[in-house]
């Protein structure tokens, strides 16, 4: 069975300083994708980065990127320079691909609060 | 291009009754799938359909069901509702499914209490 957890219920981080936030999961499968999710207050859910598994280089979005350590199955997210606007749920999933489709597991999230 | 649409936004039902919720994805996604969101659970698969057939199905009861029209619009429905079925409902789209990752564009969510 596929799992993805995440630690780390609440977080905060001051503006203008780097957060990370903490994401494992568990699979017996080789071939998925993983991904950050945000979910800012009463907003809907965006994509926010996503990496490979068989990439082995870390993906990167401006001042967003990811740590990603697939023997350890770790895959925790960097934020960068946190903004105001950056304050939001923040959801790692795993994509596992099947012959009918993908199918997503997503972990309870982190609520990131960024202080002025 | 308008985004993925959910309706209604917000739904109280009480104990033992139905419910259906509608989902509009992003013009020419086919791809449909549905998510319970709860506070302690996060977000949980409940099934994809794509042309109109249900591909995949996550670990709920028979009592959550769900359908897809032939213009890609998606409906799911709650039978004898439950207290514990209080959540927020997201649908999200995409293009197709496949063996390739294709990105998910979430709807903003149906906000259903059962009382």
């Amino acid at each position: 069975a596929q799992t993805v957890t995440q630690s780390q219920p609440e977080m905060s981080v001051q503006e203008a300083e780097t957060v990370t936030l903490s994401c494992t999961y568990d699979t017996s499968e080789n071939n998925y994708y993983l991904f950050w999710y945000k979910q800012p207050p009463s907003r809907q859910m965006i994509l926010v980065i996503r990496q490979e598994a068989y990439k082995q280089q870390n993906a990167t979005e401006n001042r967003f990127s990811v740590n990603f350590q697939k023997a350890a199955k770790s895959f925790s997210l960097k934020i960068s320079d946190s903004q105001l606007g950056d304050t939001a749920m923040y959801f790692c999933a795993f994509m596992r691909v099947l012959n009918t489709g993908n199918q997503f597991y997503f972990g309870t999230g982190t609520s990131l609060t960024v202080i002025p | 291009k308008a985004g993925v649409t959910q309706t209604p936004r917000y739904l109280i039902k009480t104990r033992g009754q139905q419910v259906t919720l509608s989902c509009s994805p992003i013009s020419g996604h086919r791809s449909v799938s549905w998510y319970q969101q709860t506070p302690g659970q996060g977000l949980q698969f409940l099934f994809e359909y794509f042309s109109e057939t249900q591909r995949n199905k996550g670990n709920f009861p028979g009592r959550f069901s769900g359908r897809q029209f032939s213009n890609s619009r998606s409906e799911m429905n709650v039978s004898t509702l439950e207290l514990g079925d209080s959540a927020l409902y997201l649908c999200a789209s995409s293009t197709r499914p496949g063996r390739d990752y294709n990105e998910q564009f979430f709807g903003p969510g149906t906000r259903l209490t059962v009382l």
